[in-house]
């Protein structure tokens, strides 16, 4: 069964710190997305990255397919960063079916 | 201005009835989707159509049937209801169903099997 395993759990910071948040693969992949979901709302994709590292304002995605592992890291946290991260991977080749994980749940604190 | 709609936004069921949730999305993507994220796993995938046409069925059971009536449209009907449906229920699109793309999500609907 193809999976993705995300880290940490959960992260509590102070606004102005920064996240490392990392996602592994259980299968090869180079279809990597990063979602973003509020508590109860709808998801919101940040960066699709295949390899290497994309950047979306204070967004840095860093994809080693190598490595079957994703991470992405969040600079000068905001109170409104807060929610829950979501990495997701495509399955095998001609397939659309995306596999998510479990999600990183972030609290920013003032 | 959300561009993926589904309807309603919260539903509330008895064990044993059916429901059909609505999607409807405006982005003119021709694949649609349906995932389903419960408190005791991941969001899943469920169902993927491309052009009004399934492509992927990763749902075990067939009491989860979709129903696309536009290309634009995704319905999921669910029958004889069961109290371990209760999820939240999102819809998606992307632009041609292929690997690569970028999903869009709409806001779920929220069900509740009692």
């Amino acid at each position: 069964e193809q999976q993705v395993q995300q880290s940490p759990a959960s992260l509590v910071l102070q606004e102005a710190e920064n996240a490392e948040l990392q996602c592994s693969f259980s299968i090869f992949t180079n279809q990597v997305q990063w979602f973003y979901q509020r508590p109860g709302g709808r998801l919101v994709s940040l960066l699709y990255n295949p390899s290497g590292t994309k950047q979306s304002g204070r967004l840095t995605s860093t994809t080693v397919i190598k490595e079957r592992r994703s991470s992405l890291h969040i600079s000068s946290s905001q109170i409104t960063d807060s929610g829950t991260y979501l990495c997701a991977m495509e399955g095998t080749s001609n397939t659309n079916k995306v596999v998510f994980g479990t999600g990183t749940r972030l609290q920013v604190l003032p | 201005d959300p561009k993926i709609i589904q309807k309603p936004k919260y539903l509330v069921a008895v064990t044993g009835s059916e429901k059909i949730l609505i999607c409807e999305q405006y982005l003119g993507h021709n694949a649609m989707y349906w995932y389903r994220q419960s408190a005791k796993k991941p969001l899943e995938f469920m169902f993927s159509y491309s052009y009004q046409k399934l492509m992927d069925n990763q749902t075990a059971s067939s009491r989860f049937q979709p129903q696309s009536s536009k290309k634009n449209h995704l319905d999921l009907q669910i029958t004889a209801l069961k109290p371990d449906d209760s999820a939240t229920y999102f819809c998606a699109s992307s632009q041609e169903g292929l690997g690569g793309e970028t999903l869009y999500f709409g806001s779920g609907t929220r069900l509740t099997v009692l």
